[in-house]
């Protein structure tokens, strides 16, 4: 069971708006601002789309966008295109010597 | 260009124990964190814990300790993440990662991954 909780999957048609969520508590998402989103591909590494809650990258398009509000982070992908489909998982700090991922999420562009 | 590359697959009995190398170019080894994550079959990431290769000392997570060790070569700027008493359900493909310029926790460079396999 993953410390970050995700919903397992979420899916929208090419153009539209996506928002993943991701809930945690005080002692991660909530206490401190280094929640990350990855897009993981299927047999690729994952990649690095949005870090420090809301800051993105160099390279990533700004069809990515991060937020957080209490425990809870979330994930919006605008303007979904094909290539968006993949699985995406969030990440937080839970003090100083520890990082916990959520269990991902699924993404469908139908 | 940054790359890391890690070693090959492996199948291992149960009980055994399995050594992932990460070999790191295009940086200075020794100025960056080495962090070790997981991925087993249909699960999520997991982080396992990370190396500072310029002192040696490590951070493991509490489900990893005692039975995880990380260890550096940065004569040949190689990171090492040693495994013991492997169980099934230790089966996952293994990444290595470097850290942002500017971060610590979130990483802009993986491997390509290492599949282990442990047969029940």
């Amino acid at each position: 069971q993953s410390a970050l909780t995700q919903p397992p999957s979420a899916s929208g048609s090419p153009g539209q708006s996506v928002t993943v969520s991701c809930t945690g508590t005080s002692s991660d998402v909530g206490g401190y601002n280094c929640v990350s989103w990855y897009q993981h591909p299927p047999g690729k590494a994952p990649k690095l789309l949005i870090y420090e809650v809301s800051k993105r990258p160099s390279g990533v398009p700004d069809r990515f966008s991060g937020s957080k509000s209490g425990n809870t982070a979330s994930l919006t992908v605008s303007g979904l295109q094909a290539e968006d489909e993949a699985d995406y998982y969030c990440s937080s700090c839970a003090g100083s010597n520890n990082l916990v991922f959520g269990g991902g999420t699924k993404l469908t562009v139908l | 260009q940054v790359q890391l590359v890690q070693s090959g697959a492996e199948v291992k009995t149960p009980g055994a124990s399995v050594k992932v190398s990460c070999k790191a170019s295009g940086y200075t080894f020794t100025k960056y964190y080495m962090h070790w994550m997981r991925q087993a079959p249909g699960q999520g990431l997991e982080w396992m814990g990370r190396i500072n290769p310029n002192s040696g000392d490590t951070n493991y997570a509490q489900n990893f300790q005692g039975r995880v060790a990380m260890t550096r070569d940065a004569s040949v700027s190689t990171a090492y993440m040693e495994l013991s008493g492997l169980r099934s359900d230790d089966t996952a493909v293994y990444y290595c990662a470097r850290p942002l310029t500017t971060g610590v926790w979130e990483f802009d460079y993986w491997g390509q991954g290492t599949l282990v396999t442990v047969p029940s």
